[in-house]
């Protein structure tokens, strides 16, 4: 079954403590995501990764690492969370190349909450 | 910046047709119109996309005007679990950063009994 798998799915953690949400994909996807979901602003980019070794930024990158050695894997990184970064996250991944089958398939979430 | 423009909120009763209109006037010749939804909290999932020829797939139609400029998406037997915010995207349908998903604010469809 083609799945997106994240975790953990809940994750309570305090200022300052480094922590890695991982995300793993079985569709042998080029691109992957990150996005966070906060109230009001909806779903926003945080890094995204058009295949191993290349990432970029997204619109929200700022307190987040990425890193992609391996084309099924992008974890996601926070060196020293802060509550602001309190959110719902999401990884996403889809093919790179032209034609059908382009449509991104969506993790189940990570709630994160920085005390 | 999301280049659509969607209602916020939409009713629908179970078992009718949903419409869900998506205005898209600045899409480029080489961009798709992509449809998800959202369920409560749960991750994105994607329904259907098109280019200019309407498209039906077991979940969904959509039909797109002929200057491309709006399209909608229509659930035709929309039952409960069809409650979800409905986003309307328009990329283009292969790898770069053009092809990055960029959500606006989605309609919010509530079917009720």
């Amino acid at each position: 079954e083609a799945q997106v798998t994240q975790n953990p799915r809940y994750l309570i953690t305090v200022t300052g403590k480094k922590l890695t949400v991982t995300c793993s994909q079985n569709m042998n996807h080029e691109y992957m995501s990150w996005y966070r979901q906060d109230p009001g602003l909806g779903l926003r980019q945080i890094y995204y990764s058009m295949n191993v070794e290349v990432t970029d930024k997204g619109d929200v990158p700022e307190g987040y690492k990425v890193s992609r050695k391996e084309k099924r894997n992008f974890p996601l990184i926070l060196e020293s969370p802060s509550p602001n970064q309190t959110s719902l996250y999401f990884c996403a991944s889809r093919t790179a190349h032209r034609g059908l089958g382009t449509e991104a398939f969506f993790g189940q979430g990570t709630r994160l909450t920085v005390v | 910046d999301a280049k659509t423009t969607q209602p916020t909120s939409m009713d629908c009763a179970e078992g009718r047709a949903a419409n869900l209109p998506c205005n898209h006037s600045t899409i480029s010749g080489n961009e798709y119109v992509y449809w998800y939804r959202q369920i409560h909290s749960q991750g994105p999932q994607y329904i259907i996309h098109g280019l200019k020829n309407n498209e039906t797939n077991e979940m969904a139609s959509l039909i797109i005007t002929e200057d491309r400029k709006s399209s909608t998406l229509i659930l035709p037997h929309a039952t409960l679990r069809d409650t979800a915010v409905y986003y309307c995207i328009v990329r283009v349908n292969y790898g770069g950063s053009q092809g990055n998903l960029i959500f606006g604010k989605g309609t919010k469809l509530s079917v009720k009994p």
